[in-house]
């Protein structure tokens, strides 16, 4: 069965980044894109890009243009995303999903939660 | 990118149906048919419901129906349970190839 597992919550500091894993398990990791969204506190959703296995292509909402970066490793089925320049409110948890080719997303990890505090 | 319109809550009793709207643009709700509807339940990760504007994937229940006029994507559940409790999120793919949410509807169950 398709699965996504994220790595461990983490605490950094306002000005630092954090780079969150999503090893992806039971099918072809090339053959989806990864998204990430986040969620912050008592928020909702929110898309911060998408990443092609395959091709390393990438789509950033315009938000974090200049301030998120997602990469793969084909070779272990993982995709990662870094945010940079954290601010206290990119507080949030963060999820990886797999996009479906009708541009809905079937699979979740469990979330990563992101604490950003001096 | 803007997101997606819904309204902030919803309520109905056990076993009456509800409808949930989700209002974007031209470039993304009313331009594409590739709607979804997710529910989530307090602490745990959102689940998709429905997928490209009506299609319900495997194992969720037939009491949820999606529909779209125009720029406005719709998600009813009909029958309401109190398991239905919970927030839902629309989303859409967009003109630049990106996907946008909806703000959340948080759906009680009197």
């Amino acid at each position: 069965q398709v699965q996504l597992v994220q790595s461990g919550a983490e605490v950094k500091k306002p000005g630092a980044s954090v780079k969150v894993s999503c090893k992806a398990s039971g099918y072809t990791f090339t053959d989806y894109n990864m998204h990430w969204v986040r969620q912050a506190p008592g928020q909702g959703l929110e898309w911060m890009g998408w990443i092609s296995p395959n091709s390393g292509e990438t789509n950033y909402a315009q938000k974090f243009q200049g301030w998120v970066t997602m990469t793969t490793d084909t070779s272990i089925s993982t995709a990662y995303m870094e945010l940079s320049r954290l601010k206290s409110d990119d507080a949030a948890v963060y999820y990886c999903t797999r996009g479906e080719v009708g541009a809905h997303f079937d699979h979740w990890g469990q979330g990563a939660l992101v604490t950003v505090s001096s | 990118q803007s997101a997606l319109t819904q309204p902030a809550s919803v309520s109905g009793s056990p076993g009456q149906s509800i409808t949930i709207s989700c209002t974007g643009t031209s470039n993304d709700v009313g331009g594409y048919n590739y709607v979804s509807w997710y529910q989530q339940h307090p602490g745990k990760v959102p689940k998709l419901m429905i997928y490209a504007v009506s299609n319900r994937p495997s194992g969720v229940s037939n009491r949820f129906s999606g529909s779209k006029s125009g720029n406005t994507a719709s998600l009813t559940i009909s029958g309401l349970q109190a398991e239905d409790e919970a927030d839902y999120y629309c989303s859409s793919y967009t003109s630049t190839t990106s996907r946008v949410f909806g703000g959340g509807t948080k759906l009680t169950v009197l």
